[in-house]
């Protein structure tokens, strides 16, 4: 199936750091969304983009919806604590005027540097 | 605005036994999606119901199923339960099919020993 590739796995942040991660495919999608999840929680949507070029913010995070619309990135800007936890990108494909389903990347999990 | 809520939290399993997960979406939503959580496979969709018909499938074996009822709530069962099946289930609900953006609950964590 159509996979989604999110980098990095993981990093470690020290706290006041910018925060870049960013997600590609082989494949268009019309839609994207960011997602953080914490440990024992589900998914929290942090930002949604639905048009190529698009730059959204939500506070300290900006997310970008790709010109070539197989990508999207997100960044955090001077990170605190509890920027820590496991963002997942996930995209949405059109199918003969019809939405498909979310397909999620990996996740980029985000610590606090030793 | 109460969100996403899934029944149980945490559930424990043997092998050869059927669970039911339950889920109520976001009020006024009216499409539920089940996604499976796992660490090696990450998030994968399941199915999606919206007036309680079955809109879509992911690739999953005949013993995943579900259902939805007419207040929009969702039932998901598995039956006949692998060890495999250990993982994360999450339900996320919307106003329509595949209409973005889907919000999740907190999920049923099911262990098979």
């Amino acid at each position: 199936g159509q996979q989604l590739n999110q980098s990095p796995q993981s990093m470690f942040i020290q706290e006041g750091e910018d925060v870049s991660m960013n997600c590609t495919s082989s494949s268009i999608f019309n839609t994207w969304l960011w997602y953080k999840q914490d440990p024992g929680e589900g998914p929290v949507l942090l930002i949604a983009l639905y048009k190529a070029g698009e730059l959204t913010s939500n506070g300290r995070l900006t997310a970008q919806f790709g010109i070539t619309r197989k990508d999207s990135f997100l960044n955090i800007s001077a990170s605190i604590p509890s920027d820590v936890g496991i963002y997942f990108c996930a995209g949405q494909q059109s199918y003969g005027g019809s939405q498909g389903n979310l397909i999620f990347g990996k996740g980029t999990k985000l610590s606090v540097k030793p | 605005k109460a969100g996403v809520t899934q029944t149980p939290r945490y559930l424990i399993k043997t092998r050869g036994q059927q669970v039911t997960l339950s889920c109520s979406p976001i009020s006024g939503h009216r499409s539920v999606s089940w996604y499976q959580q796992t660490p090696g496979q990450g998030l994968q969709f399941l199915f999606e119901y919206f007036s309680e018909t079955q809109r879509n499938k992911g690739n999953f074996p005949g013993r995943f199923s579900g259902r939805q009822f007419s207040n929009s709530r969702s039932e998901m069962n598995v039956s006949t339960l692998e060890l495999g099946d250990s993982a994360l289930y999450l339900c996320a609900s919307s106003f329509a099919p595949n209409h973005q953006p889907q919000h999740f609950g907190d999920g049923t964590r099911l262990s098979i020993l």
